[in-house]
């Protein structure tokens, strides 16, 4: 499984956009991209995946450069909910397959 | 739909008494997962279940805790006897094989003293 780096921590302002990267150099050639958010006293919940360039959806955006040796997580003009650990998970498709969180980052959201 | 059903979702216990944990997954899923999240740890796979059948089980720390899946819609997670270490939350999760779109239940918050 590839390895994963992010920041232990960061902070913001509401409305800021946010952008948390994510280091995976030994990701192999058939490996998804998948970020979880998780809220306090609350399970993981499935943000987005990509495999590579651009992912959209209406939660985040997710940009992954040609090497796909990192990861983006945009977040747009966060506000105070968006207050969370993130997690960025590498691993090859498939449910059949054991998904490692590693620590997350966890993202504060000041007013 | 409901989601991921757990019960119960707060468990105190004295050391060396049982703990069942109970999880409904989402109908349809024909995946189920177990997962514990400590600080110190932070969130680790303990067990896997495809279609009822246990697949990898590598993650369970020892002989005292053990899962089932009777059935499509039920599991449970036993640890006999608990031990103050085994405090943590538990969180199950399905999926119907999607590329690692799990959704996780509430959590059972365990504490044993």
């Amino acid at each position: 499984l590839a390895k994963t780096t992010q920041p232990i921590s960061m902070d913001s302002y509401e409305g800021q956009e946010v952008n948390i990267t994510c280091s995976h150099n030994n990701i192999a050639t058939n490996d998804y991209i998948t970020w979880y958010q998780q809220f306090p006293s609350q399970g993981p919940r499935f943000i987005i995946q990509g495999y590579k360039t651009k992912v959209t959806n209406e939660v985040a955006s997710l940009f992954i450069p040609a090497d796909r040796k990192s990861s983006t997580l945009s977040l747009p003009r966060v506000s105070l909910s968006d207050t969370a650990v993130y997690y960025c998970l590498v691993a090859p498709p498939g449910s059949n397959y054991k998904l490692t969180f590693g620590k997350g980052t966890l993202l504060t959201v000041n007013p | 739909d409901a989601g991921v059903i757990q019960s119960p979702r707060h468990e105190v216990t004295e050391m060396g008494q049982e703990v069942t944990l109970r999880c409904k997954p989402i109908s349809g899923h024909d995946y189920l997962f177990w997962y514990r999240q400590t600080m110190m740890r932070g969130l680790e796979l303990l067990i896997y279940f495809n279609n009822n059948v246990p697949i990898d089980d590598s993650g369970m720390p020892e002989d005292r805790f053990s899962a089932k899946m009777p059935n499509a819609s039920f599991s449970t997670l036993k640890i006999q006897p608990s031990e103050p270490r085994d405090s943590a939350v538990y969180f199950c999760a399905s999926t119907t094989g999607g590329y690692h779109e799990q959704y996780f239940g509430p959590g059972t918050r365990l504490t044993v003293t």
